[in-house]
């Protein structure tokens, strides 16, 4: 398991900036992607690679990784930006299962 | 465009049978792998099961093995899951998405909305 750990929940103001934590084992040689899921709907891919933004993603969302801790940082956050987020981890095996993080509800006060 | 769409839901006792399909367009179907993720209402993204290019390899989360079936039909674009012997904790939101292209950092390129499995007496 790569233990994939977030924080349940980020509050942040309109305008300001949001960073998101995703915590596991051996990710630093690992590949981690992110998905945005509003409410009702399905998840869609903001980065993957760490931090590639695919094409129709705001320039807003972003991606870092420092040792075994990935971030989703979301700049001049807007009330639309309001979801939960997820982290995802896997490789070539496919061997593990639990290959996403528990999820982080960012709120927009 | 992607589009993935999932059908097969809905009601179903503990202990029988559903299968879920997703009809799979706007790309060439036989070039993705291809998987299931599901959803408990109000709870986190579960990995089921993974589908390679030609049907070949497969892969099951623990909690589903020996029950669920992964298939897919590259003539016909479409992937589904056969889910025998279920049980109440299989009731979720269904998910086929789509894998980017890149086998060794698997990512999940495109989703589609899901079709509801409750599983209940």
């Amino acid at each position: 398991s790569y233990g994939l750990t977030q924080p349940p929940s980020v509050s942040v103001a309109p305008g300001k900036t949001a960073s998101i934590t995703c915590g596991g084992s051996n990710i630093a040689k690992k590949r981690v992607h992110w998905y945005q899921q509003k409410s009702g709907q399905a998840p869609v891919m903001v980065i993957y690679y760490d931090r590639d933004r695919p094409s129709g993603i705001p320039e807003r969302f972003s991606g870092s990784k420092s040792g075994n801790t990935a971030t989703l940082t979301i700049s001049s956050v807007e009330a639309g930006d309001e979801a939960d987020y997820y982290c995802q981890v896997w490789d070539a095996a496919r061997d593990q299962t639990d290959i996403f993080g528990g999820g982080t509800k960012l709120s927009v006060l | 465009e992607v589009q993935l769409v999932e059908s097969g839901g809905g009601l179903v006792q503990p202990g029988g049978s559903l299968t879920l399909s997703c009809a799979a367009s706007g790309f060439t179907f036989s070039r993705y792998c291809m998987n299931w993720v599901r959803q408990v209402p109000g709870k986190g993204l579960v990995w089921v099961a993974f589908i390679n290019r030609d049907g070949t390899t497969t892969k099951y989360a623990d909690s589903v093995k020996d029950r669920f079936t992964i298939s897919r039909d590259n003539a016909m674009n479409t992937v589904s899951l056969q889910m025998n012997r279920v049980r109440s904790d299989d009731t979720a939101l269904y998910y086929c998405v789509q894998e980017g292209r890149d086998d060794y950092n698997p990512y999940f390129d495109s989703w589609g909305q899901g079709t509801l499995v409750t599983v209940s007496s």
